[in-house]
């Protein structure tokens, strides 16, 4: 599995668009990129992941790099409900591994 | 659909006493995955099930914890003798199959003093 890097936190202003970035050089071909988050008090609950070409879906915009060695998790329009920690992961089988994640603060 | 349900939400113990946390995966999935969550560790995998079967217990961290998955609607996590450093928040999540999205529980709350 891929090692990630996360920024440990990051804020950002409601309604404004959040860029939150994720690095993994070692990534192999076959490795998905998934992206979780949690709530506080909740499990972790499924963003969003792709490959190699970039992904949308109602939540989230996942920004894959030409290299794959980074992507970006985009969310379009922030509100406080996202206020939540975001897991980037690297992944081809089972062994979905959970990093420390960034802890996404939300400022009204 | 209900999602995963995991009972109880709060468990509270004592030292040296047998814990069992349940879990209900949601129907029709074939994977069911145990994590426990702390501050220092994180999110820590402990085994997973497919099909019914335990395919990898290798986070399983001593031979208190033990898991079983009877049938494909529950699935058990039994700590036995539970220890104060087992405190932590266990999650329950299943998958339609290993390689997908997996749907998390609330999780259970376990304080042993």
């Amino acid at each position: 599995d891929a090692k990630t890097t996360q920024p440990n936190s990051m804020e950002s202003n409601e309604e404004e668009p959040v860029h939150l970035p994720c690095n993994h050089s070692t990534i192999s071909g076959t490795d998905y990129i998934h992206w979780y988050r949690q709530l506080p008090s909740q499990g972790p609950e499924y963003v969003i992941h792709g490959l190699t070409s970039n992904v949308n879906n109602r939540m989230a915009s996942l920004a894959i790099a030409e290299d794959r060695k980074s992507s970006t998790l985009i969310l379009h329009r922030a509100t406080l409900r996202d206020a939540a920690v975001y897991y980037c992961i690297g992944s081809y089988d089972d062994k979905i591994i959970f990093g420390k994640g960034t802890r996404l603060h939300i400022l009204p | 659909d209900a999602g995963v349900i995991q009972s109880p939400r709060h468990e509270v113990t004592e030292m040296g006493q047998e814990v069992t946390l349940r879990c209900k995966p949601i129907s029709g999935h074939n994977s069911l995955f145990w994590y426990r969550q702390t501050m220092m560790r994180g999110l820590e995998l402990l085994i997973y099930f497919n099909n019914n079967v335990p395919i990898d217990d290798s986070g399983m961290p001593e031979d208190r914890f033990s898991a079983k998955m009877p049938n494909a609607s529950f699935s058990t996590l039994k700590i036995q003798p539970s220890e104060p450093r087992d405190s932590a928040v266990y999650f329950c999540a299943s998958s339609p199959w290993w390689g997908e999205i997996r749907y998390f529980g609330a999780g259970t709350r376990l304080s042993v003093l």
